[in-house]
């Protein structure tokens, strides 16, 4: 049990373009998911957290309007990355809380590459 | 938010026991300990967690000192495939959680 699933597991995209990255708690329902990223040699960084049937608060530094998180059911959060560019070439993980236990357990995980 | 403590690196022979320690000095009283693992390139796998007993489960082992300022993982039986960095977090009250470096944990054949 407690199973995230993330999707895509990589992507490439234009500089410009815009990318939807989807994360979804498999077998049971996540009120409060969270988005970290992760560049290469660092640890992970947290993004925001997402409750589901309200606004995600973002962590400092993080622009609102860039990384969209929409968290409309108990079982999936989005985070799309507008207007892409290099920079926001990373390793974008999501987790999700389960509650019975109180555990963060992490999606596998969205490689982003920027062109 | 308390902050952890944990060495950059540790090797372990394959077979043996890993012991990974953590300081949590400023860690409150109802605030629990979890540890989590990163395998390189892979989302983080949750470990085990506790607030004040040992605790064990099929990964590891948890053993919390009395005054709660230190915790100590234990993997009885190293594999190869323990290789990974360890992560030793007190969650925020938001439940959410800092990494920090954590410790790479290299086993050895």
């Amino acid at each position: 049990g407690a199973v995230v699933s993330q999707h895509p597991s990589w992507v490439i995209c234009k500089s410009g373009t815009s990318v939807k990255i989807e994360c979804r708690s498999l077998d049971f329902q996540a009120t409060t998911m969270f988005w970290y990223r992760q560049f290469p040699k660092q640890s992970l960084m947290l993004m925001a957290t997402s409750n589901e049937g309200s606004k995600a608060t973002y962590e400092q530094g993080v622009e609102k309007d860039k990384f969209l998180i929409n968290h409309a059911s108990l079982t999936l959060s989005t985070l799309t990355v507008t207007s892409a560019h290099p920079e926001d070439s990373s390793f974008y993980i999501c987790s999700a809380i389960y509650k019975p236990t109180d555990t963060q357990y992490f999606g596998p995980g969205t490689r982003l590459t920027v062109l | 938010d308390a902050k952890t403590t944990q060495p950059p690196s540790m090797d372990c022979a394959e077979g043996r026991a890993a012991n990974l320690p953590c300081n949590h000095s400023t860690i409150s009283g109802n605030e629990y300990v979890y540890w989590y693992r990163q395998i390189h390139s892979q989302g983080p796998q949750y470990i085990i967690h506790g607030l004040k007993n040992n605790e064990t489960n099929e990964m590891a082992s948890l053993i919390i000192t009395e005054d709660r300022k230190s915790s100590t993982l234990i993997l009885p039986h190293a594999t190869l495939r323990d290789t990974a960095v360890y992560y030793c977090i007190v969650p925020g009250s938001a439940r959410q959680l800092t990494f920090g470096s954590g410790t790479q944990l290299t086993v050895l054949p």
